[in-house]
């Protein structure tokens, strides 16, 4: 079983629509957790940090249920320019600080 | 501006070929990783270096080696032992090695001829 493990898509939305990306983690000692996009070919920029109670940034919501060890991301009112690969990225610190990457999650965004 | 800077954008390796990825940052930041991207899977760990003259395997060392004379650089050199180079490499840095947040060079892309 993969440590961070994301549903590859891809996911194909209309604009406007609301989109949800699930990422599940294996460890229980992970303490933090964050969303990333990267576009094609492109180094990977930090999207939003995910707390306990859920945070949100505009058109973004992102989520942390530790029970289940799972966070998810919410786009709302999809633009365009929202197209891209969403990483989900978790950390731990068993023996070390240590850094695990989803694999992504494409969402194409059409007009 | 302040950042991290990846040369060159492109490479191409002839078989039995030695190259190395450069990567210079100006954030004075202690901490630097390099990482390997392929289709289909999440960035993968080779090397990080936490201070000048330090410096750890990752997750994937085989076949690569690195160096950090100075704060600013870490390159990255592809030996011939590595079989399968093709990818994208990704530079980063952060404040300390426990700090959480990562700042990505622009990237590399490895290309076997």
């Amino acid at each position: 079983r993969k440590e961070v493990e994301q549903d590859p898509g891809p996911f194909n939305v209309p604009e406007g629509a609301t989109v949800a990306f699930n990422c599940t983690y294996s460890n229980s000692a992970s303490q933090s957790f964050f969303w990333y996009r990267q576009d094609c070919r492109k180094e990977p920029k930090l999207l939003m940090s995910v707390y306990s109670s859920g945070n949100e940034d505009g058109r973004f919501t992102a989520q942390l249920n530790r029970a289940s060890q799972y966070i998810s991301l919410l786009i709302r009112d999809s633009k365009l320019s929202d197209s891209a690969t969403y990483l989900c990225v978790v950390r731990s610190n068993t023996g070390g600080f240590k850094t695990i990457f989803g694999a992504g999650t494409r969402l194409f965004v059409k007009a | 501006d302040g950042g991290i800077t990846q040369s060159p954008k492109y490479l191409f390796r002839k078989e039995g070929q030695n190259v190395t990825l450069s990567c210079e940052q100006n954030l004075n930041h202690d901490a630097m990783y390099w990482y390997r991207q392929d289709p289909g899977q999440g960035l993968r760990l080779i090397y990080y270096s936490q201070i000048v003259n330090d410096f750890q395997k990752g997750d994937i060392a085989e076949g690569y080696s690195v160096s950090r004379e100075k704060k600013e650089s870490f390159p990255l050199t592809v030996t011939s032992a590595q079989k399968n180079p093709t990818a994208f490499y990704l530079c980063a840095s952060s404040i300390g090695r426990d700090n959480e947040k990562l700042f990505f060079g622009s990237g590399t892309q490895l290309s076997v001829l």
